[in-house]
């Protein structure tokens, strides 16, 4: 399988506890994205990654929140100290370089917090 | 601020009756539109990208359209196999923002 993919699929953790996700892209996108999509909406942008270098965020990752992307390949995003309120699917895309290209999803991982 | 609005919420076709989907957007500058399509329990799976006013994309029953404030999803004779969520989002030009600003999506449903 050449696509984005996401480990695990699926995580239930206590509220409290620490979580990391995932997130090895198609080997040939030097970028990378992470999406939060709640029920009933539309995906939204949390990071973007060209190459290793973090190069935006969004207001909504807190501090609690980070990503990394060592050596431009896989990434991951943590969550420390999760709150009921981070319960939703953790979404990675990855494009490739240049102007007009498109941005290819994983499966996701849906997080409960209980 | 992006913004993008998709209607209807939901839509019920029967087999075979053909309709559209909208997406209304706002944006400082549009470098590209997107569709996706979502399946329950899965990421969202590209359709198609929209660059340019008049510009119209074509896969098996889907056609996509796209004006200066919005693109329609038209899809023709559907089959119970195009059910799922439909997402359209935008990623303006400048600012060098790479985000793609999403709708919240209509939920189409085909029954047999």
């Amino acid at each position: 399988d050449t696509g984005v993919s996401q480990d695990p699929r699926h995580k239930i953790t206590k509220r409290g506890q620490n979580v990391t996700f995932r997130c090895d892209p198609i080997s040939e996108h030097n970028r990378l994205y992470w999406y939060r999509q709640t029920l009933g909406q539309g995906p939204e942008f949390l990071t973007y990654f060209q190459n290793e270098a973090q190069l935006e965020k969004s207001r909504l990752l807190s501090d609690r929140f980070s990503a990394e992307r060592p050596k431009g390949s896989f990434s991951t995003l943590e969550i420390q100290r999760t709150e009921q309120g981070d319960s939703a699917m953790y979404l990675c895309a990855s494009r490739a370089g240049g102007t007009n290209t498109e941005a290819f999803f994983g499966q996701g991982t849906r997080l409960t917090v209980v | 601020e992006d913004q993008v609005t998709q209607s209807p919420e939901a839509l019920r076709l029967q087999e075979g009756e053909s309709s559209s989907l909208n997406c209304s957007y706002t944006v400082s500058g549009l470098r590209g539109l997107f569709w996706y399509r979502q399946d329950p329990g899965k990421g969202p799976e590209f359709l198609f990208t929209l660059y340019s006013a008049g510009e119209e994309k074509e896969k098996e029953r889907l056609k996509a359209t796209l004006t200066k404030k919005e693109s329609f999803l038209h899809i023709t004779a559907p089959k119970p196999e195009d059910s799922a969520t439909y997402l359209c989002a935008v990623q303006a030009v400048g600012g060098g923002s790479e985000k793609l600003v999403f709708g919240k999506g209509t939920k189409l449903t085909v029954n047999p």
